[in-house]
């Protein structure tokens, strides 16, 4: 059973709002990943980390920013939230790449 | 190209019949595959890793790989309707983030 937790699960939220998505997993892993899905359509890879202040850019382009100042920690934010941000973001964490990877639950956000 | 291309589907099968999915993939040095099952507004989880060419078995499930030919399936038996869902492959090579495909849709009827 993965311990990868994502806070708010739901979030409804202003134009130009700047909003935190919070990822936290206990299992040690070093890699992270944060995936972008709409509704019925395929998982997009947006930011990825491989350890401790290390963090890169996924294949989709994404607005939004990761830190990752502990290894159990990987939060997304975005400065100035738009309607075209209104998706499913999913966190994720593997041992090592190439390893199996473990998925939160998931934060459906909505801006208006 | 696309690195993991997948039948969207809908694959629809009867309740207890044999569910068969396929996964092709670009990257030859591939080494690692995985299927994920995707319940509709739910996050992904994993059914099965293979790593080397043959099959693997786990339960009802059945993941094959042939890497000369770039192909991965996953062969659900005595399907049920809970097994509907949308079915993710995922493909990796030494260091590099999981490749997911579209998805296909299985649909089993009662």
């Amino acid at each position: 059973e993965a311990d990868i937790y994502q806070t708010p699960r739901y979030l409804v939220i202003g134009t130009g709002k700047k909003i935190t998505l919070e990822c936290s997993q206990t299992m040690g892993h070093d890699k992270m990943y944060w995936y972008q899905q709409d509704p019925g359509m395929e998982l997009h890879l947006i930011h990825y980390s491989y350890g401790v202040n290390s963090t890169e850019k996924g294949d989709l382009s994404s607005e939004s920013t990761v830190s990752r100042i502990r290894t159990e920690h990987f939060p997304l934010t975005l400065e100035s939230a738009r309607p075209s941000h209104t998706s499913q973001y999913l966190c994720a964490s593997s041992e090592h790449p190439e390893n199996t990877i473990y998925f939160g639950e998931g934060s459906w956000l909505t801006v208006v | 190209q696309k690195e993991v291309e997948q039948n969207s589907g809908p694959l629809s099968v009867p309740e207890g019949a044999i569910a068969s999915l396929n996964c092709t993939y670009s990257d030859r040095v591939s080494q690692s595959f995985f299927w994920y099952r995707q319940y509709s507004g739910k996050s992904p989880e994993l059914i099965m890793s293979i790593y080397s060419n043959g099959d693997k078995e786990d339960g009802r499930f059945t993941a094959q790989l042939n890497k000369a030919s770039q192909y991965v399936s996953l062969l659900i038996r005595d399907s049920q309707p809970s097994d509907s869902a949308t079915y993710l492959c995922a493909v990796t090579r030494s260091g590099y983030a999981l490749n997911f495909g579209k998805g296909t849709s299985l649909l089993v009827t009662p």
